[in-house]
């Protein structure tokens, strides 16, 4: 049964630090894996997503990256600033037979000016 | 740019009622989802609805949930009998196609309360 983890749980850190958050998962055999942002009482933002077949993908001042064989990804967040404080959630969809998107707990993160 | 809304944002009801939560997906999707985020827990999958029917399904959804979608625009999520470990926020998503490419996009969720 796949199960994702992701460490820390929480992360305070200066503005304009860059920082990684790290998402773990059992089961290699996955068919994507997004990032999320969810603020507070709110929805869930897609940040982005990794295909099975590749390695990272940009998006601005993030950069996500797969090792699928390690069931490994991590986040990495360029020069931080207090309006990325929020919880980022990773979620890997195990196959193309299936729909569902499995999450981890997420990593609260609190930037400070 | 488009996006899933959802009604209400909060409900309260007491333990034993019916309740429908209502989405509006984005408008050119074809796939539709629930997740529910029990407080302090992590998103869980409920269903996925494709083509008229359910395409997945979690063991969370037991026979006291059912989904339908009543009209070209809406997609809904009834819970027959509520209890009080159903208060949760319950998250609609959807998405164009299945591939992998493709990202699940959510509304801002319905927080259920139940008492």
């Amino acid at each position: 049964k796949q199960e994702v983890t992701q460490i820390p749980a929480a992360l305070s850190v200066p503005e304009g630090e860059n920082l990684v958050l790290n998402c773990s998962f059992t089961d290699s055999a996955i068919y994507n894996l997004q990032w999320f942002r969810q603020d507070p009482g709110k929805g869930l933002t897609s940040l982005l997503l990794i295909q099975s077949s590749q390695r990272e993908q940009t998006s601005g001042r993030l950069n996500a990256s797969l090792d699928k064989s390690s069931g490994r990804s991590t986040l990495y967040i360029a020069a931080s600033q207090p309006g990325d404080s929020a919880t980022y959630l990773c979620a890997v969809r195990p196959g193309d037979s299936s729909y569902k998107l499995i999450f981890g707990s997420g990593t609260r993160l609190l930037v400070r000016p | 740019e488009p996006e899933v809304t959802q009604t209400p944002s909060h409900q309260v009801t007491q333990m034993g009622q019916e309740v429908i939560l209502r989405c509006v997906p984005i408008s050119n999707h074809l796939y539709f989802y629930w997740y529910r985020q029990i407080l302090g827990q992590k998103v869980e999958f409920l269903v996925s609805f494709y083509n008229n029917e359910i395409s997945e399904k979690s063991e969370i959804f037991d026979d006291q949930f059912s989904v339908e979608r009543p009209d070209g625009s809406n997609f809904t999520l009834k819970i027959r009998s509520t209890k009080l470990e159903d208060s949760a926020m319950y998250f609609c998503a959807s998405s164009w196609d299945k591939t992998s490419t493709d990202t699940q996009y959510f509304g801002p969720g319905t927080r259920l309360t139940v008492l």
